[in-house]
């Protein structure tokens, strides 16, 4: 696609079910990432793909998130049992991947929200 | 572990120049990137130093010194649209692409 793209827009849940979040990448993109913001901050790092292979996953918090990039191209990023600090903005960004080239592509985001 | 300072808030004036500095402290290091990001919006890419120097793109330019630890983003010719939040982030040592952010600064341009 033309650009990075994340669903859903937005997310509502529940304390304690599961959510799934959906990045599209740029098509060609070898790097995927996904981050999390909070209102008045920086991007945390969460976790990185190279093709298929999670590369660092350093960023999550706990085992109740993982992610995956079965085909090297879309990516989901799974949150188990919501609690309400989960609660941000997720951000998916892309890249070439070469050497030398690090301009990463973000999405539009998810924003989470637990109740 | 890695950490970077960068003033929270500068205002200036239409037409001004602004630099927005970033220091950081980092265990390895590839390179220092900008963002900018508007209220709302998606952090979009503006500049890289790998090295040590000055990168200019139109009315932004960027800076790095590495022996210092130190880089900056200077605007020129500060137009309304450029009130944003800017990031500067460091890629750590080695193949690893992730990003290091900043806590951003924020820019108020006015008339």
């Amino acid at each position: 696609g033309a650009g990075v793209s994340q669903s859903p827009r937005y997310k509502v849940t529940k304390r304690g079910q599961d959510v799934a979040l959906r990045c599209d990448p740029i098509s060609g993109h070898v790097s995927l990432y996904w981050y999390r913001q909070a209102l008045g901050q920086g991007p945390e790092f969460l976790t990185y793909f190279n093709y298929e292979a999670q590369q660092d996953k350093s960023g999550l918090p706990n085992d109740r998130f993982s992610a995956e990039r079965p085909e090297g191209s879309i990516s989901t990023l799974t949150i188990q049992r919501t609690e309400q600090r989960d609660s941000a903005m997720y951000r998916c960004a892309s890249s070439l991947g070469h050497d030398g080239n690090t301009e990463a592509f973000f999405g539009q985001g998810t924003r989470l929200t637990v109740v | 572990g890695q950490s970077l300072e960068q003033p929270s808030e500068v205002t200036a004036v239409e037409g001004a120049i602004v630099q927005i500095n970033c220091t950081y402290q980092t265990s390895g290091f590839y390179g220092l990137s900008w963002y900018q990001q508007h209220d709302g919006g998606a952090p979009t890419f503006l500049s890289y130093n790998a090295l040590d120097g000055l990168e200019e793109t139109g009315r932004f330019s960027s800076f790095l010194s590495r022996s210092d630890s130190y880089g900056y983003l200077l605007l020129q010719e500060l137009q309304m649209k450029d009130s944003a939040s800017y990031f500067c982030a460091v890629s750590p040592a080695g193949n690893n692409r992730k990003l290091i952010w900043g806590l951003g600064t924020s820019l108020a341009v006015n008339p």
